[in-house]
This record gives C-alpha cells, structure tokens and sequence, in this order.
C-alpha cells in the first residue's frame, strides 16, 4: 500500500515563508506523480493551488509556488498571510489509474 | 463553464448500497481529454480518492474500495455514477466527484455532498 507523507502540522509568521512537503513512502516523488496542491478552509471546497508540480490554478497568487526538491513535492507560500491559515492536502499519481492522498498539513499563521 | 454536481440520498442505512449521481454541464461527459471520478472525505478527516472512469467505461479503483465500488457512465445524460455496496458508518463522508484533464493532475471539484451511514 503506498503511502503519500505530509507534515501534519506547521506553524508560519505573518509575512514569512513557508516550504510543505509531500513524500512517497517506496519511491522519490517526481514529476512523473503530477504533484497536486489543495487548500482546504474548514467547512469548504478544497480548492486547487498548484497542479503537474509547478502549474498554478487560475486565480491564485504566485506567492504560493510547487516544486520537486530532493525526493519530494514542495509547496511554498511566501509572505504569509492570516488567511493562508488552512489545511494543505497533496495528491499523488502512482500508476495504473491510481491517485493517493496525503493525510494534510494543518497551517497556522502566527 | 464548468459545473459538476453531486445528487442522491443524504442518509442510507447501514449494510445498503450507497448511489450518487454526477451531473456535468458546461462541458461533455464523452470528451477523450478527461476522466471523471469521485473523492470523498470523512467528517474532521483527509481526503480518500475512489477511482475514476473514463467515458468509455474503463474504471480504476482505489484497492482499498474496489471489492465494494462501481462506477458508470451515462452519455446520454451527461451523468456519472458511484455506487458503493454493504455501507458502515466508516463510510459517512462528504463525497465529491470531480474532473481529471488527462495526462495532468488538474481536478475540477464538484460542491460535495454529505452522505450519513446511519440506521
């Protein structure tokens, strides 16, 4: 059973910067996976930050910014703001039609 | 512009078959640049994918759900279906379908829906 690893928790100042991480418990993450972002606010839509790694949704600023460093997929928000404060979920394509999730990031701003 | 939304029962006791229907407007079921599959996300939990199916029919499961999910497709309607059998209350979620652009991972979400496994 492959497992997709996030940071369950993670805490940023105001204005700082912020790198999330999404690992693979059998492999190293590429591009190959289609690294996918979401944020998700409680009660709402999750809503697609970045996807194929690097592709940022419409809509979004480019304060948050996806990426490959070492083996796994990176999502970056720099300046953080009070309402960036949210849950981050990674999806991950590993073959044969199927896609896993990631348990989520809980981001507080403060 | 695209809208996918989700329908069936809200409440579907427990041992039954749970059934939702996608409908899809703003864009067509049968497009070969697309699948179309179902996501679901328990009350205060992560997010679980199903599968997916293409318009033709060909399904991808999740392992974890395959012995209990089916999926289908109705192009007349412009519709897609999940159907997932011998419910517990593991399987109350808030269920979304969405849309895959192939060869990608851009998803398009549906609003969700809540379904209770509850007798």
């Amino acid at each position: 059973q492959t497992v997709v690893t996030q940071e369950p928790s993670f805490s940023v100042s105001p204005g700082g910067t912020v790198t999330l991480t999404c690992g693979l418990s059998s492999a190293s993450v590429s591009t190959n996976n289609y690294p996918c972002w979401y944020q998700q606010a409680p009660g709402q839509t999750p809503r697609t930050l970045i996807y194929s790694t690097n592709t940022r949704s419409s809509g979004v600023p480019d304060r948050f910014s996806g990426s490959i460093l070492g083996n796994k997929a990176a999502l970056t928000i720099t300046g953080a703001q009070a309402d960036d404060e949210s849950d981050y979920y990674c999806v991950l394509f590993v073959g044969s039609g199927i896609w896993v999730f990631g348990g989520g990031t809980k981001l507080t701003v403060l | 512009q695209l809208q996918l939304q989700e329908s069936g029962p809200g409440l579907v006791k427990p041992s039954e078959t749970l059934s939702l229907t996608c409908t899809v407007s703003g864009g067509s079921i049968s497009s070969s640049s697309y699948y179309w599959g179902w996501i679901r996300q328990p009350p205060g939990k992560g997010l679980e994918y199903i599968g997916i199916v293409y318009y033709t029919g060909s399904t991808y499961y999740n392992p974890s759900l395959k012995s209990r999910v089916t999926f289908s497709v109705d192009t007349s309607k412009n519709q897609f279906s999940l159907k997932v059998s011998s419910v517990t209350a593991a399987d109350t979620a808030v269920y979304y379908c969405a849309r895959l652009l192939s060869d990608s991972s851009k998803w398009d979400w549906g609003q969700g829906t809540l379904v209770t496994v509850s007798s």
